[in-house]
């Protein structure tokens, strides 16, 4: 009953160093995300995949990129890592079904970069 | 402007008492609207989502005002397990989620 799994849990990085945050779900959702979460603000939407073989811009792209590697699997690289992408990250998926569907969250990745 | 907003709070409440929240959001074309609950250095949870007629899970109560443009939450006999960040959720109509930044609540003995 594992759910929606990220890791690692914790990273530092520096400036300029590329990594992947990794993130699967066994719940055979359709539809995942990648969110980060910074004080003071709501969860922000990098990117999401609606179905396996698609992904889409969220509202703050820049600096990342996405693979949905198969239903199950959703990436996100920072190629060149900056001090501003310094946040927690959550991976979340979602079956879309009905109105009032809900999303399951990972526990989320705690980056720094310094 | 916040396309969804909440209070900061925090909200000190004492344990037993009855707190509310409200959330304003500015986008009228929002479909559905949820409240999650999220503990500290913990993933956002799904607390109940929120229905035009109002619902009720328990201890908890969800109203809309889709003419004010505006989502609430009240919790009846507070625990002090309820001491969390609640955050409102607006989907758009592009079938986007958009969250607040949460308000904090501190349930006291």
């Amino acid at each position: 009953n594992a759910g929606v799994t990220q890791t690692p849990k914790f990273q530092v990085l520096k400036t300029g160093q590329s990594m992947t945050l990794q993130c699967a779900q066994d719940m055979n959702h359709n539809s995942m995300y990648w969110y980060r979460q910074d004080p003071g603000m709501g969860l922000r939407l990098i990117y999401y995949s609606a179905s396996e073989g698609t992904t889409d811009k969220g509202e703050v792209p820049n600096g990342y990129n996405v693979s949905r590697l198969n239903k199950r699997e959703f990436s996100l690289r920072l190629e060149s890592a900056a001090p501003s992408q310094t946040s927690v990250y959550f991976c979340a998926s979602s079956d879309q079904t009905g109105p009032s569907y809900g999303y399951t969250f990972g526990s989320g990745t705690r980056l720094t970069v310094v | 402007r916040k396309e969804v907003e909440q209070d900061p709070g925090p909200f000190n409440v004492p344990e037993g008492a009855t707190v509310a929240f409200n959330c304003t959001y500015s986008n009228s074309a929002s479909q559905s609207f949820f409240w999650y609950r999220q503990d500290c250095r913990k993933e956002p949870k799904l607390l109940m989502s929120v229905y035009s007629s109002g619902n009720e899970d328990g201890r908890f109560t969800a109203q809309l005002n889709r003419a004010s443009q505006y989502i609430s939450l009240l919790i009846r006999d507070s625990k002090l397990s309820d001491s969390a960040t609640y955050l409102c959720v607006v989907r758009d109509s592009n079938y986007q989620l958009i969250w607040g930044a949460g308000t904090k609540l501190i349930i006291k003995p």
